[in-house]
């Protein structure tokens, strides 16, 4: 069983589309996360949630917009997609935030590879 | 800018020797943790080491933390080409990650 999953694996997109990525965790935990990992492989946090409520949100374009439905999914949608935007999305999640007495051990997805052109 | 700062960026050695890598953060911890990523997959957690520990091992891995110099070294020893992956650590301040040491084990 995948503990943290994510979809699509792929996407390929052409500029000014907008895209979801999906992800959901199986483990019970409470925070979720996106990075973004450049093409120089650094890894970038963008969002985090805790109990669906936004705890981090880093200076990212407003054209990327996290969505926690319930605590087991964090989606990303990308609005306007520009050439800058093609990176490998990872979605993790920990049983407990930043800054709290619990565990961040953080558990990945597999990513999602978006290539836009 | 990120809390996590790993270094050296790439790492080279034999089948056999030992890997050393850094991290460097900036702010109070409760806890820093290293992860392993290979080429193309997601990353996975290696060790935890709690910010009242001094040095911790998982079998052929070895994590020391000095929190006075606000670092952290991860050592490998005798390591394997199945070893060669890019290596993480962050803080549960902020679980900020840095660009990685990228380990290369030639057989």
């Amino acid at each position: 069983d995948t503990a943290v999953s994510q979809t699509p694996k792929y996407l390929v997109t052409q500029m000014g589309n907008d895209k979801s990525i999906k992800c959901e965790q199986n483990l019970g935990h409470d925070t979720m996360y996106w990075y973004k990992q450049d093409s120089k492989k650094f890894l970038k946090i963008m969002f985090s949630y805790n109990n669906k409520e936004l705890i981090i949100n880093e200076t990212v374009p407003n054209r990327f917009s996290p969505k926690s439905p319930d605590k087991a999914h964090l989606n990303l949608h990308i609005n306007s997609l520009e050439l800058g935007d093609s990176a490998v999305y990872f979605c993790a999640s920990s049983p407990g935030f930043v800054g709290s007495v619990l565990n961040t051990e953080a558990f990945f997805g597999q990513g999602t590879r978006l290539t836009v052109v | 800018s990120q809390q996590g700062e790993e270094d050296p960026q790439a790492l080279s050695i034999q089948e056999g020797e030992n890997a050393t890598m850094n991290c460097s953060y900036k702010t109070s911890i409760n806890n820093l943790q290293w992860y392993r990523q290979n080429s193309g997959r997601g990353l996975v957690h290696l060790i935890l080491i709690r910010s009242n520990e001094r040095e911790k091992h998982s079998g052929r891995l070895r994590v020391t933390l000095d929190t006075s110099k606000k670092s952290s070294s991860l050592l490998i020893t005798a390591s394997r080409a199945a070893d060669t992956a890019s290596y993480f650590c962050a803080t549960d301040h902020d679980m900020r990650f840095g660009a990685g040491t990228r380990l290369t084990v030639k057989p």
